[in-house]
């Protein structure tokens, strides 16, 4: 059966250091990987996409990278803040217009 | 605030109450979507219209409606729903849900409480 792991519920760093989150899935063909960030209460906001035949797309403190053979992305956030404490979410798209999310992992970035 | 608004934001029904949920967005997207979350969970797809159309029903039950006047509004018409329907339901909209690399635009939600 299909599957998307986030490999953990919570992840807790100080500031200033680099949060990697990742994202594992089987029995997917996706076109897509989609990063989202949900703050209690609220819509998630989408982050960044990186397609299937890309390995690595960056945003000002954000790197996803994309392993098709390994099944695997990872998220990082850089210079972490106290701000970019949240839920992330990975989700796949595939080419029929479906997108599904991973459980998320709450990320607590500490002063 | 998101460029999809979601009304409304809170909504208490009984289980023999007959209620909307709305949505809109003037992105100029064609693809909307209604997604259903439970708490500590994951956004789980319902529906997905495009261009108007019903294209992806995910076996949800009949006691939800989905309905999309035009390319702007999509509205979740519920009936005899049961406690468990208890949850945050989202709305979001794209470009075209086939082949597209858009990405999802959700709203804030609506919290639904089932008694």
């Amino acid at each position: 059966s299909q599957k998307i792991e986030q490999n953990s519920e919570a992840l807790n760093i100080q500031e200033g250091k680099t949060a990697t989150l990742t994202c594992n899935y089987t029995n997917y063909s996706p076109a897509y990987l989609q990063w989202y960030r949900q703050d209690p209460g609220r819509g998630p906001v989408f982050l960044l996409l990186i397609r299937e035949n890309e390995k690595e797309k960056r945003k000002e403190r954000l790197k996803v990278t994309f392993d098709t053979t390994l099944k695997q992305s990872l998220f990082h956030i850089t210079a972490s803040q106290p701000a970019d404490s949240a839920t992330y979410l990975c989700a796949l798209r595939t080419n029929a217009g479906k997108s599904t999310f991973g459980d998320g992992t709450t990320l607590t970035v500490k002063p | 605030d998101t460029e999809v608004t979601q009304t409304p934001k809170h909504l208490v029904m009984g289980m023999t109450n007959k209620k909307s949920l709305k949505c809109e967005q003037h992105m100029g997207h064609r693809a909307m979507y209604w997604y259903k979350q439970k708490a500590k969970k994951p956004p789980e797809l319902m529906f997905v219209y495009s261009y108007e159309k019903l294209s992806i029903n995910e076996s949800v039950p009949s006691r939800f409606s989905p309905e999309c006047p035009n390319s702007s509004l999509l509205n979740l018409h519920l009936h005899a729903l049961q406690p468990e329907d208890s949850a945050l339901y989202l709305c979001a909209s794209s470009q075209p849900a086939r082949g597209g690399n858009s990405p999802l635009h959700f709203g804030n939600g609506t919290r639904l409480t089932v008694t």
